[in-house]
């Protein structure tokens, strides 16, 4: 059964530009939430998304923006990067949304703001 | 707000037991354990429920006290594969569904 995949792994941006990245549940899975990692702060939620809705979402400004496609893909997306944005995204995916629900998680997009 | 994690980091001789520790200021439903080897994804370790279902890893086993809002994970006769960061997550529900939250880490050394 194949894990959760995450594009691109690695990229590197400047200031002022805007980002998409891109993961792809596990097959079945429904609910797909998203994670910035940072040393300082550690996993922080982003935002979740369950049947193509927004369920939820985290402290964070309007720039980090996401969406579910009918396939259960999502993909977010940063405008206006900041050199703070310098994170892991991780995205994980569940059956359901729900805090009894394990959640797998992908190997990350490692983005870097210059 | 972020559960409180404890102690930060840990450094262990392989056969050593060890206790990470996990505290919330909010009233917990569920508590899950993640580990993260470097470069890696976290991986599910232990999910331990409101009312004592716990469900997870066969050689890690962990506690739940719900009066005091805390989790403790105990890992014993420690392994080489056991170094990594350890996340507790928690959360609350809002608006009919779950926001998860997740402690700093715990950093755990195993050496041979």
């Amino acid at each position: 059964k194949a894990g959760v995949t995450q594009t691109p792994r690695y990229l590197i941006k400047t200031r002022g530009q805007q980002v998409t990245l891109s993961c792809s549940p596990i097959s079945g899975h429904r609910s797909v939430s998203w994670y910035q990692q940072t040393p300082g702060q550690g996993l922080q939620f982003l935002f979740e998304y369950f049947s193509e809705t927004q369920r939820n979402k985290g402290n964070f400004p309007g720039r980090f923006s996401g969406r579910q496609f009918s396939n259960s893909r999502s993909e977010m997306n940063v405008s206006t990067l900041e050199l703070g944005d310098s994170a892991l995204y991780l995205c994980a995916s569940s059956l359901q949304s729900s805090g009894a629900n394990v959640l797998t998680f992908g190997a990350g997009s490692r983005l870097t703001v210059l | 707000q972020q559960p409180v994690q404890s102690p930060q980091a840990v450094i262990l001789r392989e056969g050593e037991d060890a206790v990470i520790n996990c505290s919330s200021s909010k009233a917990l439903y569920s508590v899950h354990w993640y580990r993260q080897k470097h470069g890696e994804a976290p991986v599910f370790l232990m999910i331990l429920l409101k009312g004592g279902e716990q469900k997870g890893h066969e050689k890690i086993s962990a506690s739940f006290n719900e009066k005091k809002q805390q989790s403790s994970l105990y890992l014993t006769a420690s392994q080489l594969s056991y170094s990594g960061t350890y996340f507790c997550g928690t959360g609350a529900f809002s608006g009919g569904s779950y926001i998860p939250t997740f402690g700093r880490g715990t950093s755990l050394i195993v050496h041979p």
